[in-house]
């Protein structure tokens, strides 16, 4: 099947430090890309979502300046978690989708804030 | 609005024995319903999914659901589990295609030799 490939897949900063983590479709076009935070033992919880070449649209609750979302093309939609803090260490996955087509999900990154 | 109920955060059952993980759905429109496994510090993997088509739906590695409306449910079903089934499983429902999951709170499941 299509594969959404995450990276980092681990991470760890510093606290106010910023970290991006990328999302790259690597057998189809992902005009949609969805962003998930899980919180240890928790499950996932919608962050936002991303149209190829708009801005995207964040869930009620999330800072839409603290976790930027760059979707510029097809193929590769970026998150990056600005200025941050212990309580933003989370796994935070990304669910890529053609539109009519099933959804594909990245491995995965474990942010830690220290 | 959607939601989905798992009932149960953890089941545990012995090795070649059946495997029940419970789900409840909620949805204004008919619904898409999908479920996907999590093994330790992964991403998710689709199991299987159900779009208005056949209520039973086959997946991967001899799991299945059986999409029941009046019960509003859509369980996942294996025969007989095996020591590489231990993971954390989500039932997850969407309106269209998959995209903008709801997920249901997983249940982990342990299977004991």
């Amino acid at each position: 099947g299509a594969v959404v490939s995450q990276h980092p897949s681990r991470v760890i900063c510093k606290s106010g430090t910023s970290v991006k983590i990328e999302c790259r479709s690597l057998d189809f076009q992902a005009t949609t890309m969805f962003w998930y935070r899980q919180f240890p033992k928790q499950s996932l919880m919608l962050m936002a979502t991303s149209n190829e070449g708009s801005k995207a649209t964040y869930e009620q609750g999330v800072e839409k300046d603290k976790f930027l979302i760059n979707h510029a093309s097809l193929t590769l939609s970026t998150l990056t978690v600005t200025s941050a803090h212990p309580e933003d260490s989370s796994f935070y996955i990304c669910m890529g989708t053609g539109g009519n087509t099933e959804a594909f999900f990245g491995q995965g990154t474990r942010l830690t804030v220290v | 609005a959607q939601s989905v109920t798992q009932l149960g955060s953890h089941v545990s059952v012995s090795e070649g024995a059946l495997v029940l993980l419970r789900c409840n759905y909620s949805s204004s429109v008919p619904p898409y319903l999908f479920w996907y496994v999590q093994y330790p510090n992964q991403g998710l993997q689709l199991l299987l999914k159900y779009t208005s088509a056949a209520t039973l739906v086959k997946g991967i590695n001899g799991f299945e659901a059986e999409f029941k409306k009046s019960e509003t449910s859509f369980h996942l079903t294996k025969p007989s589990a095996h020591m590489s089934d231990a993971a954390e499983y989500f039932c997850a429902v969407s309106d269209l295609y998959g995209n903008k999951l709801v997920f249901g709170a997983g249940t982990i499941l342990r299977v004991k030799s």
